[in-house]
């Protein structure tokens, strides 16, 4: 099955520095790759995904960026704020069916904004 | 649309005593799954399932069952609670992109 390996898995910064996650996967028909944001006590939640038709997404102040050939994807927060500290969980899935259609998440990156 | 539902939020048990764990969803979602969470360990998949009637194991399967007779319900099922089994429930559903979360069901096993 899929196995997604997650670093760091603690990360201070600075506010308005930028920060990078890294994730790598296994299993080469994963095809969905989200990012999920948690937040102490609360229920993770999407912030942005990509798919393996492109290499590079952005949303605002986060983009995610991926390398297929090898197996390994990235999340960029840039000109970070104290709001974006929290656990940041990357995943690996399928979105077209099959034993491959359950995402397999990492086991987390806290990130930590300093004011 | 209320999303996913989870019902209790917090239950304490006493080693060997079972629970059912409960989880709804209004989307129509055919994908729905049961995760554990613990410190350090990250949103491990304990059974998930891809439609009414059909179910599969996740990676920490043990010690947990799981039924589905409907789209909407996917409850999780403890037959004998252990203390190894304290941790954060998170129910998930999902049509073929976001998964979406319930808020959670914290159990403690003492």
């Amino acid at each position: 099955g899929e196995n997604v390996e997650q670093h760091p898995s603690t990360l201070s910064v600075q506010e308005g520095d930028s920060a990078v996650i890294k994730c790598t996967y296994s299993d080469s028909a994963s095809n969905y790759f989200p990012w999920y944001k948690q937040e102490l006590g609360k229920r993770p939640q999407l912030i942005i995904d990509i798919r393996s038709n492109v290499g590079e997404k952005k949303d605002q102040r986060i983009a995610v960026t991926l390398n297929k050939t090898a197996k390994h994807f990235s999340l960029h927060i840039t000109e970070t704020q104290p709001e974006d500290s929290a656990v940041y969980f990357c995943a690996a899935s399928s979105v077209s069916g099959g034993s491959n259609y359950k995402l397999t998440f990492g086991k987390g990156t806290l990130l930590t904004v300093n004011p | 649309n209320a999303g996913v539902t989870q019902t209790p939020k917090f239950q304490v048990l006493k080693t060997g005593q079972s629970m059912t764990l409960q989880c709804a969803q209004d989307m129509n979602h055919e994908y729905m799954s049961w995760y554990r969470q613990d410190p350090g360990m990250g949103l491990r998949l304990i059974h998930y399932s891809v439609g009414a009637g059909i179910t599969d194991q996740g990676e920490v399967p043990n010690g947990y069952n799981v039924s589905r007779s409907t789209t909407e319900d996917f409850p999780l099922r403890l037959l004998s609670a252990a203390p190894s089994q304290t941790s954060v429930y998170f129910c998930a559903s999902r049509r073929t992109g976001e998964l979406f979360f319930g808020e959670g069901s914290r159990l403690t096993v003492l």
